[in-house]
């Protein structure tokens, strides 16, 4: 079936650190990808997303290249901050009738110390 | 622009009682989508609606179920309450197009005593 498997976390890191966070798919026909954020008692937002094979996402600093041939989409900021500190999910959606869903990797949480 | 709001915020039900969940979508989203969130099972997809029609279901109990409403607001349901049911729950909308990405709500947070 259709998965998502992200790295294992906490990730440490240090303020102005270079982040990747590793994510890779399992699916049947075409996904959009996207990484969401969580921040501590609060829902999910949307970071970034592609919707097909050599997309670029990006924002805030962050990116993510939709790699078709390595059912990749990996996070990455060249220099975090502590405000970056938060949970990280990775996440595809089929789109069209009955497979209209997100399905979410388990999450990865950052940490970066000043 | 609203984002997705959803009330309360917090809920305290005990065992075998029932409980609504509120869910009011950014403007001209009309497909709603709701998610259990637990440290156990991470988040996981209970269904969706689009046109006051349930179009997906995720594998839930029937104790779990919903309503959407003419505007588009939708609602969640949980009867007869167990311990397991405690959990963040988050409904999130978007426009019923290809490549339309889900915007979420802060979310529900259940405890179940």
């Amino acid at each position: 079936g259709d998965s998502v498997t992200q790295m294992e976390g906490p990730v440490t890191l240090s303020e102005e650190a270079f982040l990747t966070i590793n994510c890779t798919y399992t699916a049947t026909g075409y996904p959009s990808l996207f990484w969401y954020v969580q921040y501590p008692g609060e829902g999910l937002q949307l970071l970034l997303k592609a919707t097909k094979a050599d997309d670029k996402g990006s924002n805030k600093g962050f990116e993510a290249t939709y790699r078709k041939e390595t059912t990749s989409f990996h996070l990455e900021k060249g220099s975090v901050q502590v405000s970056d500190s938060a949970v990280y999910f990775c996440a595809l959606f089929l789109y069209g009738g009955a497979t209209n869903k997100l399905i979410f990797g388990t999450g990865t949480l950052l940490a970066v110390q000043p | 622009k609203a984002g997705v709001t959803q009330t309360p915020r917090y809920l305290i039900k005990t065992r075998g009682q029932q409980v609504t969940l509120s869910c009011s979508p950014i403007s001209g989203h009309r497909s709603v989508s709701w998610y259990q969130q637990t440290p156990g099972q991470g988040l996981q997809f209970l269904f969706e609606y689009f046109s006051e029609t349930q179009r997906n279901k995720g594998n839930f109990p029937g104790r779990f179920s919903g309503r959407q409403f003419s505007n588009s607001r939708s609602e969640m349901n949980v009867s007869t309450l167990e311990l397991g049911d405690s959990a963040l729950y988050l409904c999130a909308s978007r426009r019923d197009s290809n490549n339309s990405p889900l915007h979420f709500g802060n979310g529900t947070r259940l405890t179940v005593t």
